[in-house]
């Protein structure tokens, strides 16, 4: 089974605060995805990675960065945390094509609170 | 701009009843995938069923089935024999393919929270 892990279930940090998001995969995915979950609004995509060091903005990039030096693992970074910032974030990996039974596999999540 | 869209937010449903979600998507691409996962309380976020657009018959999985409507642009989800456990947030999402490729980043819906009641 394909496990995506998160570092902290549960997160609580202060407005102006640097924050690392850490996600794991274990399937050898090419792809990696960061969303954040809101209610109302559903999921919306932060970044994607579709190889090491490479990264391309989703919808809703701004404030965030990410960084991708190993293949297995995808970091979410808030460079100066704020409290609109505040939200459960989910990681998810995928293979590059969508083949048989294909999709995206997702983590456990992290909810963030900014104070 | 491609856009998914599931206009019931809540949702209740007896034990060992059927109940349907809604779905509507726009898009202008011809050949595109189709996702539902369901989100449990606390818990991972998990594929439910996927269908793609070029086959014409609709996806199941157990209980779990799925009426596409190419046409209409409609993906409702289908659960027969509702059991406690399917009680979670249900999201549809699809694939924002480009050019006739999947690019393998989804565009999700608001999502629909059912409860299946004893």
């Amino acid at each position: 089974d394909v496990k995506v892990t998160q570092s902290s279930r549960y997160l609580v940090k202060r407005t102006g605060e640097k924050v690392f998001l850490e996600c794991v995969q274990d399937m050898d995915h090419e792809n990696m995805f960061w969303y954040r979950q809101d209610p109302g609004l559903g999921l919306r995509l932060i970044y994607f990675s579709y190889d090491v060091k490479m990264k391309e903005k989703g919808d809703i990039p701004e404030g965030y960065s990410v960084s991708r030096e190993k293949k297995e693992r995808f970091s979410l970074i808030l460079e100066s945390a704020s409290t609109n910032q505040t939200s459960m974030y989910l990681c998810a990996s995928s293979p590059p094509e969508w083949k048989g039974t294909d999709t995206q596999y997702f983590g456990p999540g992290t909810r963030l609170t900014v104070l | 701009a491609q856009t998914v869209t599931q206009s019931q937010p809540e949702m209740s449903v007896q034990e060992a009843e059927t109940v349907t979600l809604s779905c509507t998507y726009d898009t202008s691409e011809n050949n595109y995938y189709l996702f539902w996962y369901k989100q449990p309380p606390s818990r991972q976020m998990i594929l439910v069923i996927r269908q793609e657009a070029y086959k014409q018959q609709n996806a199941t999985e157990n209980r779990f089935s799925v009426n596409f409507q190419k046409a209409a642009k409609s993906f409702s989800l289908k659960i027969s024999d509702s059991q406690l456990g399917d009680t979670a947030m249900y999201f549809c999402a699809f694939d924002r393919t480009l050019y006739g490729g999947a690019t393998n980043k989804l565009i999700f819906g608001t999502g629909t929270l059912l409860a299946v009641q004893p």
